[in-house]
């Protein structure tokens, strides 16, 4: 079946402006994870749902991020007001079951953020 | 605190040859996940190997396999017979049972495999 999906593949924006970034989990996966990945680094937690409910959000660095997933299946991240250390690779990953320690997480493609 | 150490930012291997990437961990969850992933120079994340905490055995898929040392808290990934395509960026991960769904990550090791 199909992976996981994102879109845009690449955002470029101004310094100030919002962005939304979505993300089409494997289908029937329960869980969706954001992670956020600089140049050269392993990929950072930001927050995840099981199906529409928001199970962690600790790793989102400031109020400016936001995340839902209203239907328990695509979700989007919001950046409000965006600034220049926003700029990364957005991964958005899913697994089958929800918080299980065994379970594998698949991840998309990302969404290369770079704000101007 | 959850970490993961990859102490090798580069490694060389020569193809057909065998290499071993080194990954350490540190927990305080009494049973954990550890997972390793590929990146190559095209962005994505592949998943290749998993090994429970309370695994008997160590992991194995194909060329992969996971040298697991549960007192040394040590998880290599150990490639067999390397192909150019493994040249890669590779990253440990941990997923502790009192960490919900958060994956840590290492910092990675970026494998070239020459000719």
């Amino acid at each position: 079946g199909a992976g996981v999906s994102q879109s845009p593949r690449y955002k470029v924006t101004k310094r100030g402006q919002d962005v939304a970034l979505r993300c089409d989990p494997i289908s029937g996966h329960v869980s969706l994870y954001w992670y956020r990945q600089a140049l050269g680094q392993g990929p950072e937690f930001l927050t995840y749902f099981n199906y529409e409910a928001q199970q962690d959000k600790s790793g989102l660095p400031n109020d400016r991020f936001s995340a839902e997933r209203p239907e328990g299946s695509i979700s989007t991240l919001t950046i409000q007001r965006t600034e220049q250390r926003d700029s990364a690779m957005y991964r958005c990953a899913s697994s089958l079951t929800p918080g299980q320690g065994t379970d594998t997480q698949y991840f998309g493609p990302g969404t290369r953020l770079t704000v101007l | 605190a959850q970490k993961i150490t990859q102490t090798q930012p580069g490694m060389f291997v020569q193809e057909k040859e065998a290499v071993t990437l080194d990954c350490t961990y540190d927990t305080s969850d009494p049973s954990y996940g550890l997972f390793w992933y590929k990146q190559p120079s095209s962005g994505e994340m592949i998943f290749l190997i998993y090994q429970g905490s309370y695994d008997q055995q160590n992991a194995t898929e194909g060329r992969y396999s996971l040298n697991f040392q549960k007192a040394r808290k040590s998880a290599n990934l150990v490639i067999s017979a390397s192909q150019l395509g493994d040249s890669a960026m590779y990253f440990c991960a941990m997923r502790g049972v009192n960490q919900g769904g958060k994956l840590i990550f290492g910092q990675g090791t970026e494998l070239s495999v020459k000719p």
